[in-house]
């Protein structure tokens, strides 16, 4: 299809690990991207992986990308309160960003 | 400091009006970028523009108009011909295609009254 796919909600206790999903449509996209929205606020990138890459982390970020798949993950560890917002998937094309509808996540004490 | 700048945060439209939403960035990106935002939506593209005097349209171009007669600022114009235009709008800039990393504004929330 043409659309990049997140499930809409994710809850988590406090200091568990997060894990949001998401697939893409476009196998030639060069970059994908995770982004954060808090409340009435912008979109704010939080990492991105290069298409030749299966793996990134960033202190307790970590993006899995299985192309053959179209399946992209992020992992939050030691999940905290503020990390409670919208996260939204993109895949980077050669023109323009696809955007998935963003993943809620709420954060439990 | 660099950034991406939109104005105002909130706006207010009677039906009937247009209205045009100020984006102006200072990061020398050539690419500039509107989205619309609904509630359990993804960012849907209505513009781009990928450098001076030039622009295309995006998935929902219609009811909408654009103009990018500077590097700097690339304002939207919601036009009355725009049914259903309460939303939160985001405005992004980029170095350039092939897309790479793209900075927001902080959203304009436009309401029809």
């Amino acid at each position: 299809g043409e659309d990049v796919e997140q499930s809409l909600f994710l809850s988590v206790r406090e200091g568990d690990s997060s894990v949001i999903n998401c697939t893409y449509t476009d196998s030639s996209s060069t970059y994908l991207y995770w982004y954060k929205q808090e409340p009435g606020a912008g979109l704010q990138l939080l990492t991105y992986i290069f298409s030749n890459m299966d793996m990134k982390q960033d202190q307790r970020l970590t993006v899995l990308l299985n192309k053959k798949d179209k399946h992209l993950s992020l992992r939050i560890a030691d999940t905290q309160t503020g990390d409670s917002a919208i996260y939204f998937c993109a895949e980077g094309r050669s023109d323009d960003m696809r955007f998935g509808a963003g993943t809620r996540l709420t954060v439990k004490p | 400091d660099g950034g991406i700048t939109q104005s105002p945060k909130y706006l207010f439209r009677k039906e009937g009006q247009n209205v045009t939403l100020s984006c102006e960035q200072n990061l020398n990106h050539d690419a500039m970028y509107w989205y619309r935002q609904d509630p359990g939506q993804g960012l849907r593209l209505i513009y781009y523009s990928q450098i001076v005097n030039d622009f295309q349209k995006g998935d929902i171009a219609e009811g909408y108009s654009v103009s990018r007669e500077k590097k700097e600022s690339f304002p939207l114009t919601v036009t009355s011909a725009q049914k259903n235009p309460t939303a939160f709008y985001l405005c992004a800039s980029s170095a350039g295609a092939p897309y790479t990393e793209a900075f927001f504004g902080q959203g304009t929330r436009l309401t029809v009254v």
